[in-house]
């Protein structure tokens, strides 16, 4: 069946750096996404991973390990407004996604 | 921007009364979907469309029904509406990225409360 599993809350120091885990079992794989969540706000896209390795856009970075089904989400110089909900979700295929229920992220001073 | 917009964006409604929202986009992406978002469950996806009069279900698609006679319309309907179908609901649009894979947008969402 397909799985996918990340924590439920995580907090860090505004400055620092974090990295939220992602782990997830699928028969079939297409990719990997990460978006952020505000309170009461729509999910925004940040980015996705389709092979294995680091991608990197600005102070946001997302690593995937398919043969692991592991992936993560670096968050670098921490932000008051980094404050939200970072969804971890796959393809297998079919333009469908299966999300993770979020791992909530407080920065704080 | 992906052009998403959805209507309404607050609803309250009683115990077996019929509700509808739209998802309207303005970019003529093929595929469309539903998704309802609950407390300890994360985005579950209800139904999608992949063109014109074509739908699917999704994971928890029992008590919803879509229809989408138009590409930039679509719309989810709740028969008779249920407590256990009060959520926050999204709709979202993939967008083809060319060399790479689909990607999802979403809307605003609508917060609806089922008394």
């Amino acid at each position: 069946g397909q799985n996918i599993d990340q924590p439920t809350e995580m907090t860090a120091t505004e400055g620092a750096i974090v990295q939220i885990n992602c782990t997830y079992q699928t028969s079939g794989f297409n990719g990997l996404f990460w978006y952020q969540q505000h309170a009461g706000e729509a999910p925004t896209f940040l980015s996705y991973n389709v092979l294995d390795g680091l991608e990197e856009k600005g102070r946001f970075s997302s690593f995937l390990s398919r043969s692991k089904g592991y992936s993560y989400l670096l968050l670098k110089e921490l932000q008051m407004k980094d404050s939200a909900s970072y969804l971890c979700a796959f393809t297998g295929g079919g333009n469908k996604l299966t999300f993770g229920t979020g791992t909530q992220l407080k920065v704080e001073l | 921007d992906a052009g998403i917009t959805q209507s309404p964006r607050h609803k309250v409604t009683e115990t077996g009364t019929p509700v509808t929202l739209r998802c309207h986009q303005t970019e003529n992406h093929r595929y469309m979907y539903w998704y309802r978002q609950d407390p300890g469950h994360g985005l579950r996806l209800i139904h999608y469309s992949y063109g014109v009069k074509d739908t699917d279900k999704g994971e928890v698609s029992d008590g919803y029904s879509v229809s989408r006679s138009k590409t930039e319309d679509f719309l989810l309907t709740l028969e008779s509406a249920t407590s256990s179908q009060t959520s926050v609901y999204f709709c979202a649009i993939s967008v083809a990225a060319s060399g790479g894979t689909d990607t999802q947008y979403f809307g605003p969402g609508t917060r609806l409360t089922v008394l």
